[in-house]
């Protein structure tokens, strides 16, 4: 059972491009979530799913953007990336919202 | 919003000393979680305490959540290197609720 899997691990970014995490769980959550952990801080936020169809703003929503086509995916998109989302990322899942939250391995992003 | 406060933010104990972190939010909870994320890892769930004054343990890990379910401890007996990481609470308003996570609190353990 995988879980939770997140690409890249790690990815090095320029200013200004873009790229996508990608996000899938086999479990069929039908909650997903995107945070990002900021060093030595907790854990923020950014998007959440609670189906396919179904994405809403957390609470650090600005400079990304995801969409929930499947229950199994849910990929992370930065269109205009900045030094400021350098950051460590985790997509995770759960039953529903306020059940156990699992987490994926973590994306590491940073942009020069 | 919600706000969900975490003290110590680090604290370093010598092997076999005792250990507490502490958890404050700044409006009743439904439930609350606890995580435990290794250094370089990913936080993984330890336990959810939903009742008020629940008292959990899991070997020497003992949880407590507050009469007015606002606060939560998470308390360690006789550390080993093991135990190091950073621990987060996370707490919900209700269900279908999102959790909201502390910042953290560091465990250095000292052999």
């Amino acid at each position: 059972n995988a879980g939770v899997t997140q690409t890249p691990k790690f990815r090095i970014l320029k200013i200004g491009q873009s790229m996508t995490l990608q996000c899938t769980q086999d479990m069929n959550h039908n909650y997903m979530y995107w945070y990002r952990q900021d060093p030595g801080m907790g854990l923020k936020l950014i998007y959440y799913s609670v189906g396919a169809g179904i994405t809403d703003k957390g609470e650090v929503p600005n400079g990304y953007n995801v969409s929930r086509s499947t229950t199994e995916d849910f990929p992370l998109r930065l269109e205009l990336a900045a030094p400021s989302q350098t950051s460590l990322y985790f997509c995770a899942s759960s039953t529903q919202g306020g059940n156990t939250i699992y987490f994926g391995e973590g994306s590491w992003l940073t942009v020069v | 919003g919600q706000q969900v406060m975490q003290i110590p933010q680090y604290q370093h104990v010598q092997e076999g000393e005792d250990f507490t972190t502490y958890c404050n939010s700044s409006t009743t909870l439904s439930n609350i979680q606890w995580y435990k994320q290794r250094p370089g890892g990913h936080p993984v769930f330890l336990i959810q305490l939903v009742k008020s004054g629940e008292v959990k343990k899991q070997k020497r890990l003992t949880f407590q959540f507050g009469e007015a379910k606002k606060n939560s401890s998470l308390h360690i007996t006789a550390t080993q290197t093991t135990d190091v990481g950073t621990y987060f609470c996370a707490g919900t308003l209700g269900y279908g609720q999102n959790f909201v996570f502390g910042p953290g609190t560091r465990l250095s353990v000292l052999p």
